[in-house]
C-alpha cells in the first residue's frame, strides 16, 4: 500500500485557472508537509501542519492555501495560477519532531 | 537557522567505482542529518539518517554516511556504484523537534558503463 499518494501525478493548466492537489497519508504520522521542487531541482518547505494545525507557512503568496481535513490528508489549493508556479509539487509526512519525513510522488504542474 | 551545502553538483563515476557526495551544514545547534535519493521522476526516498549516537550511519543500498562534528560534514560514500545508483542526492538538515527539512541543492550522480 502507498505510504504517501497524492493526485493528480500531472497537472497542466492555463493561467488564472485554481487547481487543487490532494494527499494523504496512512502512516498514522502527525505531521504533513508541501514542499515545491523547482526547475533546478531545489526543493523549499512550503507549509508544515501538526494534528491539523498550521506550523509552519514559508512566505508563500496567499494564492496558495493549504486544508487539513484531518491527520491524514493535506491539501493544497492554488488560485489564479501564474507561469512561475510551474513545479513539482511534494506531499510528505513524518512523525512529529524528527524530520524524518516520507514523500509522495510528486504532482508535476505546468501552467500554460 | 539551520542550512547545508552541497558541495559537488554533478559527479560522473564509472560502474564498480566509489562515489562520494560532499555535504556540510550550519546550525547553532544540534542537528539531525539525512541523505534522499531522488529517481528520475519519482519522489524523494531516505536513504540514511543521523540522529545521534555512532558518528557512522549506514543506509539502504549499500550507502554509508559519517557524521563529523568538528569539521561540519556529512558525506555520503559508496563502495562500488551501480548502473541504477544513477539519480539526484539531497543532504537534509533538521531540528529536533522542528518541523521541517532544509535542503541542499542536490548532487547528480551519473553512473556510466
Amino acid at each position: 500500500d502507498t505510504a504517501v499518494s497524492q493526485t493528480p501525478k500531472y497537472l497542466v493548466t492555463q493561467m488564472g485557472n485554481d487547481k487543487s492537489i490532494k494527499c494523504e497519508q496512512n502512516l498514522g504520522h502527525d505531521t504533513m508537509y508541501w514542499y515545491k521542487q523547482d526547475s533546478k531541482k531545489f526543493l523549499k518547505i512550503m507549509f508544515s501542519y501538526n494534528n491539523k494545525e498550521l506550523i509552519i507557512n514559508e512566505t508563500v503568496p496567499n494564492r496558495f492555501s493549504p486544508k487539513s481535513p484531518d491527520k491524514a490528508h493535506l491539501n493544497l489549493h492554488i488560485n489564479s495560477l501564474e507561469l512561475g508556479d510551474s513545479a513539482v509539487y511534494f506531499c510528505a509526512s513524518s512523525p512529529m519532531g524528527q524530520g524524518k519525513a516520507f514523500f509522495g510522488q510528486g504532482t508535476r504542474l505546468t501552467v500554460v | 537557522a539551520q542550512s547545508v551545502t552541497q558541495l559537488d553538483s554533478q559527479v560522473p563515476v564509472f560502474e564498480e567505482a566509489p562515489v562520494e557526495l560532499r555535504c556540510n551544514y550550519s546550525s547553532s545547534v544540534s542537528v539531525y542529518l539525512f541523505w534522499y535519493v531522488q529517481y528520475p521522476n519519482q519522489g524523494l526516498q531516505l536513504l540514511l539518517k543521523y540522529l545521534s549516537g555512532s558518528t557512522l550511519v549506514k543506509g539502504i543500498n549499500g550507502f554509508e554516511a559519517e557524521f563529523n562534528k568538528s569539521q561540519t560534514s556529512f558525506h555520503l560514500r559508496k563502495p562500488s556504484v551501480h548502473i541504477s545508483d544513477t539519480a539526484e542526492y539531497f543532504c537534509a538538515v533538521s531540528r529536533p523537534n522542528d518541523y521541517k527539512l532544509s535542503f541542499g541543492a542536490g548532487t547528480t550522480v551519473t553512473v556510466r558503463a
